[in-house]
């Protein structure tokens, strides 16, 4: 297996622009979570799916935010409007019942 | 709730000295517990983890943990530091395997030559 891809590696964008995160996660695995990494706070959960169901997104920042599984194999973290406070390092993780997670290369988003 | 606390954000060793990075928990219920590494503009990478099995854990590149419950610690150690473990370590804690990991702060590991 590829372990789990994110796309795109690295995205700028401007103020106000619609950003979308994608994750493709292990097959088999079951569960994706979503993280934030910053400077200031670290790595900060942001949502986490169980079997393609959001089960916990208390950690998504504002409105502004959202997440999606439309199926096993797919999802996506958008983000609209961006402001530059969004810059950060996201990543996708994702794990099977009683294994470990793993986690993707990370999305680098810079908002300018 | 749980948390993890990383004593140190930063430390530094000599090439073949002990490294000792310390990670103390808080947990209700019997822990999961995680050691990450992060290399620079990579993702997190497993070295080791404890489910209640053995206390004593062996990970990768020669890494390994003890499970204190009385110290509420799992402290990662290697007994002899390699210039390519220059990397930032995180201690993470969770209720079972497929819940959300609750990280420390991170601690970065730098090895003089």
């Amino acid at each position: 297996d590829a372990g789990v891809i994110q796309s795109p590696r690295h995205e700028v964008t401007e103020m106000g622009q619609e950003v979308t995160l994608r994750c493709k996660p292990i097959s088999g695995h079951n569960s994706l979570f979503w993280y934030r990494q910053t400077m200031m706070r670290g790595l900060e959960l942001l949502i986490y799916f169980n079997n393609n169901v959001p089960i916990d997104d208390s950690g998504m920042p504002e409105d502004r935010f959202s997440a999606k599984m439309p199926n096993a194999s797919f999802s996506t973290l958008k983000i609209q409007p961006s402001e530059p406070r969004d810059s950060a390092v996201y990543f996708c993780a994702s794990t099977q019942w009683n294994t470990e997670a793993f986690f993707g290369q990370g999305t680098r988003l810079t908002v300018v | 709730a749980q948390s993890v606390t990383q004593l140190g954000s930063h430390v530094s060793v000599s090439e073949g000295a002990l490294v000792l990075l310390r990670c103390n928990y808080s947990s209700s219920v019997p822990p999961y517990l995680f050691w990450y590494v992060q290399y620079p503009n990579q993702g997190l990478q497993l070295l080791l983890k404890y489910t209640s099995a053995a206390t004593l854990v062996k990970g990768i590149n020669g890494f390994e943990a003890e499970f204190k419950k009385s110290e509420t610690s799992f402290h990662l150690t290697k007994p002899s530091a390699h210039m390519s473990d220059a990397a930032e370590y995180f201690c993470a804690v969770s209720l079972s395997g497929n819940t959300p990991l609750v990280f420390g702060k991170g601690t970065r590991l730098s090895v003089i030559a």
